[in-house]
């Protein structure tokens, strides 16, 4: 029972484009969403988050759309830059306030120079 | 200010060894989290600590994995003994305090091969 699904495992950029990563849940109750980012042979690192009251979030070249009805969020990097090459995981957190995080499989993008 | 400190980085081991991974939270980090990431997927939790109370423990296959925060701080997690099915990349994470919304910070990992 896969709660929170990014349906595509890859992504390929040219530099300087904008980059859509998307992502849908099941459960209506979650409280807040959140990207993390992941190199190879890093841990994940936080990256933006969204609260299920909002519908936007934007930091820099990062902006995170929560569309609730469809229960889908997308992270938009506009430009794309080489060193964005990276796994991006998005995460829920469920409602109870525990700061647990259900993360989704990841989609990996490539950001061609 | 040091990240979340984890080691081994890499462990191999026979089926049916032990096998401990350390963790180290940033300091004054209440919250202690353990992550399992298994190829392709996303981490899933193990296990949350409050301080030095486990609270929340129910995706933890307790037949086989142990965890222990002593004093609050530093975090062991054990498996005995260990399966095939338990090769995987294990995450500890901590956060200041357990809300939603709040960043989590993560360590390297360790990557357990069980052969």
């Amino acid at each position: 029972d896969q709660q929170v699904k990014q349906n595509s495992p890859s992504l390929s950029v040219q530099e300087g484009r904008i980059s859509i990563l998307n992502c849908d849940y099941t459960n209506s109750m979650f409280d807040y969403f959140l990207w993390y980012k992941k190199y190879p042979a890093e841990g994940p690192t936080f990256l933006i988050s969204i609260s299920s009251i909002k519908d936007k979030n934007e930091d820099g070249r990062f902006t995170v759309f929560l569309n609730k009805s469809a229960k889908h969020l997308s992270l938009h990097i506009v430009p794309s830059q080489p060193g964005d090459s990276a796994v991006y995981f998005c995460a829920a957190n469920p409602p109870g306030n525990t700061g647990k995080l259900i993360f989704g499989q990841g989609t990996t993008l490539q950001v061609k120079p | 200010e040091a990240g979340v400190v984890q080691s081994p980085r890499y462990k191999i081991i026979e089926k049916k060894q032990p096998v401990a991974f350390w963790c180290n939270p940033i300091s004054g980090h209440n919250t202690l989290y353990w992550y399992r990431q298994n190829l392709g997927q996303g981490p899933e939790l193990l296990i949350r600590y409050e301080n030095e109370e486990a609270v929340d423990d129910s995706q933890l296959p307790k037949d086989r994995f142990s965890a222990e925060r002593l004093k609050g701080v530093d975090s062991t997690l054990k498996i005995q003994p260990a399966e095939l099915g338990d090769s995987a990349v294990y995450l500890c994470a901590s956060s200041l305090v357990a809300l939603s919304g709040t960043e989590a910070f993560f360590g390297q990992g360790t990557r357990l091969t069980v052969v």
